[in-house]
């Protein structure tokens, strides 16, 4: 069974500071995808990366970056110099096999505060 | 870029009345859609899985005659809460997977409040 686990429920910062949200999974598929999505208080998902099982290399895109690591499945967000619009609740999910036509399994998301 | 609108983004309605909400691919076909719920504070969990002329497939604990679904084509599933009480209230929000890509696309979410 598929399962997303993200142990950090809540996390504070200062502006400015770096933070990392960690995300661990299970499958037992070889080809799955894994993603992050950023929620703010308004409730839409906005869409972060999209991760496929056999891309290990990591990936940076302004201050945010992933490190995926299938040695310890694990797929974690770091966000550098956070700021105060970086507030949100971060999701990280896993889809399998994605030609069987599954849905997205979510962690259970980490609110991220960065206070000014 | 590829869109799903949802409909409508708020709403509230009386105890014991039913409400509808429209998932809509609006520049691709929608082979597979999906229904979340998140209430408070809480991850999004499946609600169901419909594919596009056939019946939708419920997850473990969700009443299928409370939440109806409805994929009668490539662009719109709707998601109907039915008999609604104040326990309903919630965050619903579709995903629509585009096909041949496969590629997952989320709606902007209801916001469902029952009084």
């Amino acid at each position: 069974a598929q399962k997303v686990t993200q142990a950090q429920t809540e996390i504070s910062v200062v502006e400015k500071e770096d933070v990392t949200l960690d995300c661990v999974y299970e499958t037992r598929d070889t080809t799955y995808y894994l993603f992050w999505y950023k929620q703010p208080p308004s409730g839409e998902l906005v869409f972060l990366i999209r991760r496929n099982s056999f891309d290990e290399q990591n990936e940076i895109s302004g201050r945010y970056s992933w490190n995926f690591q299938k040695s310890t499945s694990s797929f974690n967000f770091t966000i550098t110099a956070s700021q105060v619009v970086d507030s949100a609740v971060y999701f990280c999910a896993l889809s399998e096999a994605p030609w069987r036509n599954t849905p997205l399994v979510f962690g259970k998301g980490t609110r991220l505060s960065v206070i000014a | 870029g590829a869109v799903v609108s949802q409909h409508p983004s708020w709403v509230i309605c009386k105890s014991g009345t039913s409400v509808k909400i429209e998932c809509r691919s609006l520049d691709f076909q929608a082979t597979t859609m999906f229904w979340y719920r998140q209430f408070p504070k809480q991850s999004l969990m499946l609600m169901a899985t419909s594919n596009e002329g056939s019946k939708a497939t419920y997850e473990q604990g969700v009443e299928k005659d409370k939440f109806l679904i409805n994929h009668a084509s490539l662009t719109l599933s709707t998601l109907t809460v039915t008999s609604a009480h104040p326990e309903d209230s919630s965050f619903y929000i579709c995903s629509a997977r585009a096909a041949p890509t496969n590629t997952i696309y989320f709606g902007e979410g209801s916001w469902l409040t029952v009084v």
